[in-house]
């Protein structure tokens, strides 16, 4: 069974500009979570999806935005970027089958570098 | 506020060493805790979990002890060997479902032959 897939691996863009990455969760997965990874920071939830609707959502501005489809693969957008943004931006997935304590299942991440 | 965290930034043993990795949590609240691994490149990789009704939990070659009462989480690694290298996280959930999490800031373990 292929695990999460995030594309693209690397992205380079500039101040101001927006950017979009993708998220394929497990095959049978319903719920995909996000997670900012810095090296100051360290890891930080940005946002849950479960059945297309945002189910949680962590302390980041209205700049990150997020959706998820009906096939389960989710996007990432962030608007307006700053130098700050530039992290490993993780993927994870997970069956949402019952109602507590899913095991959550990582991409390889996107990097993204601001310059 | 919640947050997770870890005693050493850096841990460095020999082969065939037991290592233990600690974690402090915040929220007495928190009812599951999570351990990762993240190797270079890569995402973090479930290693075990613990519920707070739990003191315990064993694994391959991992143990996960819970002590409530000061709030603290250890990793227990047998045997370590070249391939445990990596960063290790705690974690604890922001949510019921368990998929919302609050990351401890890591601890790079590294083992010499």
């Amino acid at each position: 069974k292929a695990g999460v897939t995030q594309t693209p691996r690397y992205l380079i863009k500039t101040r101001g500009q927006q950017v979009t990455l993708s998220c394929s969760p497990i095959s049978g997965h319903r719920s995909v979570s996000w997670y900012q990874q810095t090296p100051g920071q360290g890891l930080q939830f940005l946002f849950e999806y479960f059945s297309e609707t945002q189910r949680n959502k962590g302390n980041f501005p209205g700049r990150f935005s997020g959706r998820q489809f009906s096939n389960s693969r989710s996007e990432m957008n962030v608007s307006t970027l700053e130098l700050g943004d530039s992290a490993l931006y993780l993927c994870a997935s997970s069956l949402a089958v019952g109602v507590s304590n899913e095991k959550l299942f990582f991409g390889s991440g996107t990097q993204l570098s601001v310059l | 506020g919640e947050s997770v965290g870890l005693h050493l930034p850096t841990l460095s043993v020999q082969e065939g060493d037991n290592s233990i990795i600690n974690c402090a949590y915040s929220n007495s609240a928190s009812d599951y805790f999570i351990w990762y691994k993240q190797e270079s490149g890569k995402g973090p990789q479930f290693i075990i979990d613990i519920r707070s009704n739990m003191d315990k939990r064993q694994g391959q070659r991992v143990t996960v002890l819970l002590n409530k009462t000061v709030k603290h989480l250890s990793l227990q690694i047998a045997a370590t060997q070249p391939g445990d290298s990596a960063v290790y996280f705690c974690a604890e959930t922001l949510n019921q479902a368990g998929t919302a999490l609050i990351f401890g800031k890591g601890t790079t373990l590294s083992v010499s032959s």
